[in-house]
């Protein structure tokens, strides 16, 4: 049993270049987040979604996109990497039922990108 | 804005202490709150799911309390022990939304 898998787990991008952190949950699990971790500051929200199709915005989207076509897969995009963007991400997963069933998330074990 | 505060930021204590430590959040439209354990290099573990005024849970040597009329909740520490050195994050959902706001964490160093 996988859990949440993230991909690469660590990176150094130079400024403006691109890249996409891959995130794959194989729990079946409806929800999925993306979080930034900065020294300090817990964990800060970047996108979330609802379900294969449906994503938001958290409290930090800007420079970045997300999408949500298959269930299991939730990849964040950098399109122009900026050294604000240096920071250690984690993926993670829940399952929400609408009979409000209400689960922990499960995370994976991170990505440490470095902006140079 | 929605503040979801912890405190103490960090604390040593001594093998064999008890502990505890507070998770504060708007006392409005409380819908859940998640207590996580995050030790070192590793990716945070969920402890509790607390969803109704007055809930306790137990596990282990660890247990939390959530009062949402007040806003708060804590976590308790028994007999600390050095294996129980990590961060501890609480989380909160409020009511109509599908986002969690985590707190900054406590960071509990236990001597040996």
């Amino acid at each position: 049993n996988a859990g949440v898998t993230q991909t690469p787990k660590f990176r150094i991008l130079k400024i403006g270049q691109s890249m996409t952190l891959q995130c794959t949950q194989d729990m079946n699990h409806n929800y999925m987040y993306w979080y930034r971790q900065d020294p300090g500051m817990g964990l800060k929200l970047i996108y979330y979604s609802v379900g294969a199709g449906i994503t938001d915005k958290g409290e930090v989207p800007n420079g970045y996109n997300v999408s949500r076509s298959t269930t299991e897969d939730f990849p964040l995009r950098l399109e122009l990497a900026a050294p604000s963007q240096t920071s250690v991400y984690f993926c993670a997963s829940s399952y929400f039922s609408v009979q409000g069933t209400n689960q922990p998330q499960h995370f994976g074990d991170g990505t440490r990108l470095s902006i140079l | 804005i929605l503040n979801v505060e912890q405190s103490p930021q960090s604390l040593h204590v001594q093998e064999g202490d008890s502990t505890n430590f507070t998770c504060s959040f708007p006392s409005s439209n409380f819908y859940a709150l998640h207590w996580y354990r995050w030790e070192t290099a590793k990716s945070p573990e969920a402890l509790f799911v607390m969803t109704l005024n007055g809930d306790e849970k137990k596990k282990g040597r660890i247990s939390a309390t959530l009062n949402t009329k007040e806003g708060y909740s804590y976590l308790y520490i028994k007999g600390s022990q050095p294996e129980d050195s990590a961060t501890y994050l609480c989380a909160f959902r409020s009511s109509g939304t599908y986002k969690y706001i985590f707190g900054t964490g406590t960071r509990l160093k236990v001597l040996a």
